[in-house]
């Protein structure tokens, strides 16, 4: 089936650092989603991007669709504790797809 | 109070027995959806529902039923549970597409399944 490929795949940090991933596809993408996974917890919807070139902040969080609408970033300025746990992105095929693709995960673990 | 609800959360059973999973949702969305989690592997689609008593096969649906009674509810059943079957499972809902055809979708807190 059409993947999504999220790297890095894990993270080891110090805290108050930037962080930065990314996920990638050959197919074109009409929307991207990030969400963060805490441990024992279900996603949580961080970012929605809808069209490329868009560029969307959420308090120390930063997402952009990129121009080609095969790729996607998240940044995190200022690491802190909190920000540790998976995260991942979604995204959807085309206008009216049905269903979501999912990236593999980034793990990030931060030392204090 | 959580909008997605999942139960149990954790739950341990043998190979053969039947087990059902259960997802409530107080958002009023036609849609859900139950995804598997095994590490490495992100977020995999089993079933999903556009509304009561829709049901569509997701890309890993071998082994598993689904039954969708009322909107707020639907329920993923392990016929015969084997140990492949030991991953995180969650539920999920949306509203549906938007005017532009975009989703964006909520997860419960998921539930552990242990089959030995």
């Amino acid at each position: 089936g059409q993947q999504l490929n999220q790297s890095p795949q894990s993270m080891f940090i110090q805290e108050g650092e930037d962080v930065s991933m990314n996920c990638t596809s050959s197919s074109i993408f009409n929307t991207w989603l990030w969400y963060k996974q805490d441990p024992g917890e279900g996603p949580v919807l961080l970012i929605a991007l809808y069209k490329a070139g868009e560029l969307t902040s959420n308090g120390r969080l930063t997402a952009q669709f990129g121009i080609t609408r095969k790729d996607s970033f998240l940044n995190i300025s200022a690491s802190i504790p909190s920000d540790v746990g998976i995260y991942f992105c979604a995204g959807q095929l085309n206008r009216g797809a049905q269903k979501l693709v999912f990236g593999q995960g980034t793990r990030l673990t931060i030392n204090p | 109070d959580a909008d997605v609800t999942q139960t149990p959360r954790n739950r341990i059973t043998k190979t053969g027995k039947r087990i059902m999973l259960e997802c409530s949702q107080t958002k009023g969305h036609d849609r859900m959806y139950w995804y598997r989690q095994d590490p490495g592997l992100g977020l995999r689609l089993i079933y999903y529902s556009f509304d009561v008593k829709d049901i569509n096969k997701g890309e890993i649906s071998d082994g598993y039923s689904v039954s969708r009674q009322a909107q707020a509810k639907f329920s993923l059943s392990l016929e015969s549970a084997i140990p492949n079957q030991t991953a995180l499972y969650f539920c999920a809902t949306s509203e549906g597409l938007t005017s532009g055809g975009q989703e964006t979708q909520y997860f419960g807190p998921g539930t552990r399944l242990l089959v030995l």
